[in-house]
C-alpha cells in the first residue's frame, strides 16, 4: 500500500541554521510529491510540489525539496532557519490509480526556531 | 481574490447527535476535498466532489456524506457522531478536475469536539 513516512516528529534548530525535514514515500510508480505548512490554529498551505518535471524544486519563503527516485525521498531543506518557519510541515503524496484528488499525507513534523 | 473559507470555525457536539460543516472554495475552483485532521496526525481524505458529483472517496463510513452546490461550495454533513469523530475538518479546493498532482488550496478548518 501507497504511504509517506516523515522521519522526526520534532526537529529544532537554531535560528540561521540548515532545516533539514525528511520524508520518504513508498509506491510502484512514480508519485507527484507535495510539502505543505501549517501554522496554529491555520489551515495548510503548500510550500512546493513536485510533478514529474525538474527534480529539484524551489517554493516559497526560501524551501526547496529534492525528488530521489533511488531513495523514494523528498526532503525539504532551507539553508537559514528563521524565527518565522517555526511550523508543523506535512509531506503529502498523490498515486496514479488513487482516488481523484486523494492526498496522503504523513504524520508532520513540528520544527522548532531557537533564537 | 477570496480564498477557502470554512464555517463554523469551532464546534461542539455530543455523541449519537449530527453535525454539517460548510466550505466555500477559492473563486474560480469547481473542486472541492475535505479532510480530517486528528490530532497530531496528518490529514485523512474523506471525499472529494467535482461539478456536484462525488468523485472519489476514502476509507469512511457512509455516515460521512457531503454535497457540492451549483456555485461549488460544499457541505460536509457527519451522523451519529461518536467521541474519534472528534477533529479537525479541512476543506480544499482546486480549479478543475481534481487531477492528480493539481494543488488543492486549503480552508482554516472547522474544529469539531464531540462529547
Amino acid at each position: 500500500a501507497q504511504s509517506v513516512t516523515q522521519l522526526g516528529s520534532h526537529v529544532s534548530v537554531s535560528e540561521g541554521a540548515l532545516v533539514l525535514l525528511r520524508c520518504n514515500y513508498s509506491s510502484s510508480v512514480p508519485p507527484y510529491l507535495f510539502w505543505y505548512v501549517q501554522y496554529p490554529n491555520q489551515g495548510l498551505q503548500l510550500l512546493l510540489k513536485y510533478t514529474s518535471a525538474a527534480t529539484l524544486v524551489k517554493g516559497i519563503n526560501g524551501f526547496e525539496a529534492e525528488f530521489k527516485k533511488s531513495e523514494t525521498s523528498f526532503h525539504l531543506t532551507k539553508p537559514s532557519a528563521h524565527m518565522s518557519d517555526a511550523a508543523e510541515y506535512f509531506c503529502a503524496v498523490s498515486f496514479p490509480g488513487g482516488s481523484q484528488g486523494n492526498l496522503i499525507f504523513g504524520k508532520g513534523t513540528k520544527l522548532s526556531v531557537k533564537p | 481574490e477570496t480564498g477557502v473559507t470554512q464555517s463554523p470555525t469551532h464546534l461542539i457536539k455530543t455523541r449519537g447527535q449530527q453535525v454539517t460543516l460548510r466550505c466555500s472554495s477559492q473563486s474560480g475552483h469547481n473542486t472541492v476535498s475535505w479532510y480530517q485532521q486528528a490530532l497530531g496526525q496528518g490529514p485523512q481524505f474523506i471525499f472529494q466532489y467535482y461539478r456536484e458529483e462525488e468523485n472519489g472517496r476514502g476509507n469512511f463510513p457512509p455516515r460521512f456524506s457531503g454535497l457540492q452546490f451549483p456555485n461549488y461550495s460544499s457541505e460536509l454533513n457527519v451522523n451519529a457522531l461518536e467521541l474519534d469523530d472528534s477533529a479537525l475538518y479541512l476543506c480544499a479546493s482546486s480549479p478543475r478536475t481534481g487531477a492528480l498532482g493539481e494543488t488543492q488550496y486549503f480552508g482554516p478548518g472547522t474544529r469539531l469536539l464531540v462529547l
